[in-house]
């Protein structure tokens, strides 16, 4: 079965600073792996996904996300961080086929908080 | 996501009653799906539909059933509603991409309160 990890529930970084949110999975096969955020009262919107290719994805509002296979991992970075990238953020897997290609899995979210 | 919402976005209600909350899309998506957010939970699937003739319980089905009445629309009905179903509830819309790449796209939310 699929699974996703999101090790930290929150993560602070001051203004200006680089940012990393942290996503492991565990999936039978090659990953199919999604970041969305989530801003206070707002439902969820999709930054990225990684599918196949390049390790390094870039998506919306500046945020990217590189892909490790060996260390099974999806981390989402931002070389500077803006007040308003506060939100609570979730890492999601999929299987490329199969039971599981169906359903995306999520992460519980990490809450990241930038300070002014 | 504007193209993706849910009616209504806020409810109260109390033990026992029925409640329905409903899902509309202008994305011409095939694919629709409700989940549940409970704090530290992330999301759980509930139901999903990959068309109109084509519905499949989801993770934490129990308790909810769903209606596919068009293509764009999703309702989510609980027929008597208990207190752990006070959640955040989301839609999604899908396109169907062949494999997984396919992305889902989130309506704003119902917050659900049973008393």
């Amino acid at each position: 079965a699929q699974s996703v990890a999101q090790p930290e529930d929150q993560v602070n970084v001051a203004e200006g600073n680089p940012l990393t949110v942290k996503c492991t999975y565990s999936v039978s096969g090659n990953p199919y792996l999604f970041w969305y955020v989530q801003y206070p009262n707002r439902g969820l919107q999709f930054l990225l996904k990684y599918i196949t290719g390049d390790n390094l994805v870039k998506g919306s509002y500046g945020f990217e996300a590189e892909f490790n296979k060996s260390q099974t991992s999806f981390h989402l970075k931002k070389p500077s961080a803006l007040v308003s990238d506060s939100a609570l953020y979730f890492c999601a897997v999929r299987e490329p086929y199969g039971a599981g290609s169906y359903q995306l899995t999520f992460g519980k979210g990490t809450k990241l908080s930038v300070i002014p | 996501d504007a193209d993706v919402t849910q009616t209504p976005r806020n409810r109260i209600t109390k033990t026992g009653k029925r409640i329905m909350l409903e899902c509309s899309q202008t994305k011409g998506h095939d694919r629709m799906y409700w989940y549940r957010q409970d704090p530290g939970l992330g999301l759980q699937l509930i139901y999903y539909s990959f068309d109109v003739k084509d519905i499949n319980k989801g993770e934490i089905s129990d308790g909810y059933s769903v209606s596919r009445q068009a293509q764009a629309k999703f309702s989510l009905s609980l027929e008597s509603a208990i207190p752990n179903q006070t959640a955040l509830y989301f839609c999604a819309t899908s396109e169907g991409l062949a494999g997984a790449t396919d992305t889902q796209y989130f309506g704003p939310g119902t917050r659900l309160t049973v008393l």
